[in-house]
């Protein structure tokens, strides 16, 4: 069966301390890949995703991820977090022949202390 | 643009009575919509997907009886939990691909928190 696997799933960092969050995914095909943020108390946003074309994908608040296909990974960084990135991060892929339907990993809580 | 909302907010009900969620897309044409059911401290599971005008296609293990989704319009699909009881309470949250926009990017709405007592 298709899934999506974060591999942390609390991460405690200080403010101004690199970010990286692990993403891999399960299945043969071609997918695109999302990352989504929900902060406390708040819906649901979508911070990147990939298509197609490079796979170093810029998203919003500084964040990016990279695409490696043959390690099926969509890894989330940011090189320098704010408090204000405190959230739970959501990976998720959409197998191309699934009619759009997203498969979310577990998620991680991000904690930046000040 | 892409502003997904739901109604209501949160609801509480007594075990056994219906419970009717909307989500609506309130600044474009939705081509889909999706409703998810979040477990505290776990991820967004898919429920059903549907289309306006056609039935809704429900994922494995979802009763199909007791979530009944409506939709309606472009802008508006409902979901209703039938005969409710207390493991129905959950987060349901639903989202909207952009009819215009041609591609499976989800916008989700801000979720509906039930309580069924």
């Amino acid at each position: 069966a298709q899934s999506v696997s974060q591999h942390n799933h609390h991460v405690i960092l200080s403010e101004a301390a690199s970010l990286e969050l692990g993403c891999n995914y399960s299945y043969g095909g071609t997918v695109n890949l999302f990352w989504y943020v929900q902060y406390p108390g708040q819906h649901l946003q979508l911070l990147l995703k990939y298509f197609s074309g490079d796979p170093l994908v810029k998203g919003i608040k500084g964040f990016e991820a990279e695409f490696i296909k043959s390690k099926f990974s969509f890894n989330l960084r940011k090189p320098s977090v704010q408090w204000s990135d405190t959230a739970e991060y959501f990976c998720a892929v959409t197998p191309m022949d699934s009619s759009y339907k997203l498969i979310f990993g577990s998620g991680t809580r991000l904690l930046v202390r000040p | 643009g892409a502003v997904v909302s739901q109604h209501p907010s949160w609801v509480i009900c007594k075990s056994g009575t219906s419970v009717k969620i909307e989500c609506r897309s309130l600044d474009f044409q939705a081509t889909t919509m999706f409703w998810y059911r979040q477990f505290p401290k776990q991820s967004l599971m898919l429920m059903a997907t549907s289309n306006e005008g056609s039935k809704a296609t429900y994922e494995q293990g979802v009763e199909k009886d007791k979530f009944l989704i409506n939709h309606a319009s472009l802008t508006l699909s409902t979901l209703t939990v039938t005969s409710a009881h207390p493991e129905d309470s959950s987060f349901y949250i639903c989202s909207a691909t952009r009819l215009a926009e041609g591609t499976d990017t989800q916008y989700f709405g801000p979720g509906t928190r039930l309580t069924v007592l």
